[in-house]
């Protein structure tokens, strides 16, 4: 285990469901991220926060919806999504933005939009 | 443009032999640089990492090398195990333009086979 912790592991939802996905870190960070990975592309970044405030939107369309409710927790609304966002959804957690140091990732949940 | 690549979609080697898995990134303002391992079914994990302070790195059977001049980061795997497949990904961070936070960007990703 990292430390980051990620549920569920996979999920299989239709265009008109809607689910959540979540992430929880142990590890005393203060900044968390989602990453979607899709195969054969770099990981996009999808949202930064930072002290539970969101510092970064990389363009995600509103079918997805983080929320931060605190530093430890990180969830991902999703609702109408299209069967291109089928994906590996990482989350990830560092101790601070303005440190240059890596991050520790979960182990993903594997989405199929179906 | 600012990215991170590889040179190499995927490496076969022999088990046993040393592997080398090489990036290009093109920010000469980077600072720092990471190698993640991601295995099958789980999130990249944190392999070791570089300082552009420095130009060598060595920790359990993995060596970090760059060269700063020409812009390359290489990964070196002594003895590589079956264990060691996977796909690599190297990572730089570097602070973004208002000083005020860095950003982690990945390359594609280079797929490691070890062959028994």
């Amino acid at each position: 285990e990292t430390g980051v912790t990620q549920t569920p592991r996979h999920l299989v939802m239709g265009m008109t469901n809607k689910k959540s996905l979540k992430c929880e870190q142990h590890l005393g960070h203060n900044a968390m991220y989602w990453y979607k990975q899709s195969a054969k592309k770099p990981l996009e970044l999808m949202f930064v926060y930072n002290f539970k405030e969101q510092t970064e939107n990389n363009s995600v369309p509103s079918r997805f919806s983080p929320e931060c409710p605190n530093s430890s927790h990180l969830f991902l609304h999703l609702h109408t999504l299209q069967p291109e966002d089928s994906a590996l959804y990482l989350c990830a957690s560092s101790h601070r933005l303005t440190e240059g140091y890596g991050y520790t990732f979960g182990s993903g949940t594997r989405l199929t939009v179906v | 443009g600012e990215s991170v690549g590889l040179h190499l979609p995927t490496l076969s080697v022999q088990e046993g032999d040393n592997s080398i898995i090489n990036c290009a990134y093109s920010n000469s303002a980077s600072d720092y640089f990471i190698w993640y391992k991601q295995e099958s079914g789980k999130g990249p994990q944190f392999i070791i990492d570089i300082r552009s302070n420095m130009d060598k790195r060595q920790g359990q059977r993995v060596t970090v090398l760059l060269n700063k001049t020409v812009k390359h980061l290489s990964l070196q795997i002594a003895a590589t195990q079956p264990g060691d497949s996977a796909v690599y990904f190297c990572a730089e961070n570097r602070m973004n333009s208002g000083g005020s936070n860095y950003k982690l960007t990945f390359g594609k990703g280079t797929l490691l086979t070890v062959n028994p």
